[in-house]
This record gives C-alpha cells, sequence and structure tokens, in this order.
C-alpha cells in the first residue's frame, strides 16, 4: 500500500520545456507540500496545500505553480524549465499542519 | 530566523552506537524530527519528539532535546550496516502553514 506516490520517478527533459509532477496520498490527510532537494542533499519547502487552499508559497518563482484538484492530489507544474531547476523533488502529505509528514519517493528532474 | 545546523559526516564501526547531533536556532517550533534517506530513496520518518519532552525510546533510538541549548540528538543503539544513509533533522513550525526547516543532513556511514 502506498502512502504517498509521485510520478514519474525520472524526468528527464530540454530547457525551455513545460512539465508536471503528479503527486497523490491515500492516507486521508488534509495537508499536501512540495520540497526540494539539492544537489548537496539540501531540503527546503516550496508550497503547502491545506484542503485544497495554498498556505505555503516559499519565494519559489512563477515558473513553478502548483494545484490541488482535490485534497488526496498536489500537482507541481513548471513552465519555461532552467538548468537550475534540476533536483530532486518530494512532495509529501500530514493529517494537518501540526502533525508529521509523510514523503513519496522523489521525482529527480534532469534539465538539459 | 529559522537555522537548523548538523554536522555532515559520522562515521562508526558495526555495533557501536551513532549520536547525529541538530541544533536549532528558533524556539517557537513544536515537534522536532529525524528523518532517514537511503541513497536513490525517499524521506522515511523514523521518530518524532514534541518540544515540551526531553527525551523519547524507540527501540535502538534515542532521541533527547535540551530546550535551552537548541540542541537535539538521535542515538542508534548497536549501529548496524544497514543504519548506513544520510539522517535529516527537522523542525516544524505549525503556525506558519507546517513549515518544516531541515538540517543539511548527516551522513553516517557504518564500518562492519
Amino acid at each position: 500500500d502506498t502512502a504517498v506516490s509521485q510520478t514519474p520517478k525520472y524526468l528527464v527533459t530540454q530547457m525551455g520545456n513545460d512539465k508536471s509532477i503528479k503527486c497523490e496520498q491515500n492516507l486521508g490527510h488534509d495537508t499536501m507540500y512540495w520540497y526540494k532537494q539539492d544537489s548537496k542533499k539540501f531540503l527546503k519547502i516550496m508550497f503547502s496545500y491545506n484542503n485544497k487552499e495554498l498556505i505555503i508559497n516559499e519565494t519559489v518563482p512563477n515558473r513553478f505553480s502548483p494545484k490541488s484538484p482535490d485534497k488526496a492530489h498536489l500537482n507541481l507544474h513548471i513552465n519555461s524549465l532552467e538548468l537550475g531547476d534540476s533536483a530532486v523533488y518530494f512532495c509529501a502529505s500530514s493529517q494537518d499542519t501540526a502533525r508529521e509528514q509523510y514523503f513519496g519517493p522523489g521525482t529527480r528532474l534532469t534539465v538539459t | 530566523g529559522e537555522d537548523v545546523e548538523q554536522s555532515l559526516f559520522l562515521s562508526v564501526r558495526e555495533g557501536d552506537s551513532s549520536v547525529i547531533n541538530c541544533t536549532y536556532t528558533d524556539s517557537s517550533s513544536t515537534y522536532l524530527y529525524w528523518y532517514k534517506q537511503e541513497p536513490g530513496a525517499g524521506l522515511q520518518l523514523l521518530t518524532y519528539i514534541f518540544s515540551n519532552m526531553d527525551m523519547k525510546q524507540d527501540q535502538r533510538l534515542t532521541v533527547l532535546l535540551n530546550k535551552k541549548d537548541k540542541h537535539l540528538s538521535l542515538r542508534i543503539a548497536d549501529t548496524q550496516t544497514g543504519d548506513s544513509a544520510i539522517y535529516f533533522c527537522a523542525v516544524l513550525f505549525y503556525n506558519q502553514g507546517g513549515k518544516l526547516i531541515f538540517g543539511q543532513g548527516t551522513e553516517l556511514s557504518v564500518k562492519p
């Protein structure tokens, strides 16, 4: 039983393209997140949604647009991809904003 | 500001205890977490401690929290080669939408 799943696991694309990463959780949680892990393994929050409402937007370029069609899904769309966007993107979910967060397996994005 | 610091590397022999340390700056945190990341994998929640606790034990894991010094540690008893991974300390700010601030991660290497 996968709790937090992401697709795709790997994504290789060229600069300038637009791509999406999908995330789904089957834990019945109300809050979902996107984190970015850079090449030095540093993890930083990008967005969080609570009950489909955006509550954190951490100075992320507006080329990144999260979309939450329902509480179980949080997708990340990236326009005009740049080399610096290459990273591992993790989705996470929690029961609410005060509880432990469970992470998905990550999506390794490589921009060439 | 919010800052979480960890040492980058720790090497121990199999069977020894490992102690991974973490310091943080902001005292308005609520929960403090330890996550484990194996190569190419997502983040696995190991354990957590609430900010009004001093210690929590969970099988081979012991978490100690010194609120005065803003110091958190994770002790792994009888360390095994399967414990080799990167360990992340993370601090939750629930009044900031569930924002998790991560340390840089400590790479634990267990030698047979």
